[in-house]
């Protein structure tokens, strides 16, 4: 079976902060795709990076940083220096053939001034 | 400006009305989706279409019928709600007919309370 942790709920952290957004998956396939979205209040999901299980290099992107490891089933997210437009919640998600992307509960990230 | 979008952002409608909600992706993609997003649960699939035909038909009530007249539009009608079915619904597409890894992209949803 397939399925996505996302074990923080919340997290509250000030401006400039650097915070971590946790994410475990769980899946028998060998090939398999990686997703994060973020969700402002306005609702739209946006995404942000996608991965595939044969690829475990970590990707930059200005503030933003994914940590992939095959090897604890993770692929963690790092906002660096957090500004207060990134308070919004967070899906992990994931991908193993189909239509079908099982996304995880989401995490709250509120960052203040 | 998003690729798909959504209307109407906001509905109210009472448990006997019908209504719909309409999507239309702007990205050139063939396999459209409605998800619902209810508080405290995960994103839930509800329907995927490929090539304007239903491929995914998540055990949803017969209440919400989806319709795809072509590749870029996307119909939930609805009829005779109840109130556990408000909720935030979003509309997605991708770009493979075939689903497995392509990236999904969101409209900005359509916010319904069934009073």
């Amino acid at each position: 079976a397939q399925k996505v942790t996302q074990a923080q709920t919340e997290i509250s952290v000030v401006e400039k902060e650097d915070v971590t957004l946790d994410c475990v998956y769980e899946t028998r396939d060998t090939t398999y795709y990686l997703f994060w979205y973020k969700q402002p209040p306005s609702g739209e999901l946006v995404f942000l990076i996608r991965r595939n299980s044969f690829d475990e290099q970590n990707e930059i992107s200005g503030r933003y940083s994914w940590n992939f490891q095959k090897s604890t089933s993770s692929f963690n997210f790092t906002i660096t220096a957090s500004q207060v437009v990134d308070s919004a919640v967070y899906f992990c998600a994931l991908n193993t053939g189909g239509f079908k992307t099982i996304f995880g509960a989401g995490t709250r990230l509120f960052v203040k001034a | 400006e998003t690729g798909v979008t959504q209307t109407p952002r906001h509905l109210v409608m009472g448990m006997t009305n019908k209504k719909s909600l309409k999507c239309e992706q702007h990205l050139g993609h063939n396999a459209m989706y409605w998800y619902k997003q209810s508080a405290k649960k995960p994103l839930e699939l509800m329907f995927v279409y490929s090539l304007e035909e239903r491929v995914e038909n998540n055990s949803v009530p017969s209440r919400f019928s989806p319709e795809c007249p072509n590749s870029s539009h996307l119909f939930l009608h609805l009829h005779t709600l109840q109130p556990e079915d408000s909720a935030l619904y979003l509309c997605a597409s991708s770009q493979d007919d075939r689903g497995g890894g392509n990236t999904i992209y969101f409209g900005e949803g359509s916010w319904l309370t069934v009073v």
